[in-house]
């Protein structure tokens, strides 16, 4: 059963503009992790922002910040002010702390206009 | 720079070669994983090492093989691979695989068996 979901193919932002991403999960294990990473042209794949299970208020990581609704099991993927540079493909993650595997959605291709 | 650096960057074999891809991490992490990620799918996992123990196998058929010698390097060894097998391959390396710890990947392989 598909865990992460990214029902957001493709995305399209004016610079300068916030745009959210979304991601839904399922887990049934109470303790977890929620990660959002940034893989631009080139490959790589770059670590954004992490969410705790536990944790009572939301991340946020410079422009980056994380809307979490535990109860509707939801992690959206929240940038402000958005830059060229941000057009890349963005992947939801979760890390369960039963077994640690860590399992990516679908990712989000997002473009950024000038 | 991530930490983490794979070799090589791009890859075109045959059919009937043997090849093996590196990836080394000196970030201290204990973790080390092998990913794919094939165009329009979501990244999958292939093998999990935990302080050079492998603990998991992800139905990865036989023609792939790794092989993790210390905790600071991770090999696949391919062979006889199928056009299928064509993908990037990310390696990723996290301290340990409890929930709120993140990976951090290399900039990965682009494989092409002809």
């Amino acid at each position: 059963a598909q865990k992460i979901t990214q029902t957001q193919p493709g995305m399209f932002v004016q610079e300068k503009e916030a745009v959210t991403l979304d991601c839904t999960y399922d887990t049934s294990d109470p303790s977890y992790g929620l990660f959002w990473y940034k893989q631009p042209s080139s490959g790589e794949m770059i670590f954004l922002i992490y969410q705790g299970s536990y944790d009572q208020q939301n991340a946020t990581e410079g422009r980056y910040s994380l809307n979490f609704q535990k109860a509707r099991k939801s992690a959206n993927l929240v940038i402000s002010a958005s830059q060229l540079g941000d057009s890349a493909m963005y992947f939801c993650a979760m890390r369960e702390a039963r077994g640690g595997k860590l399992t990516f959605g679908q990712g989000t291709i997002l473009t950024v206009h000038p | 720079e991530t930490g983490v650096t794979q070799t090589p960057r791009h890859l075109v074999m045959g059919m009937t070669n043997k090849k093996s891809l590196k990836c080394e991490q000196h970030l201290g992490h204990n973790a080390m994983y092998w990913y794919k990620q094939s165009a329009k799918k979501p990244l999958e996992l292939m093998f999990v090492y935990n302080f050079k123990e492998q603990t998991e196998n992800n139905s990865v058929p036989s023609r792939f093989s790794p092989e993790c010698p210390n905790s600071s390097h991770l090999f696949l060894h391919l062979h006889t691979l199928q056009p299928e097998d064509s993908a990037l391959y990310l390696c990723a390396s996290s301290r340990d695989r409890v929930g709120n710890t993140e990976a951090f990947f290399g900039q990965g392989t682009r494989l092409t068996v002809v």
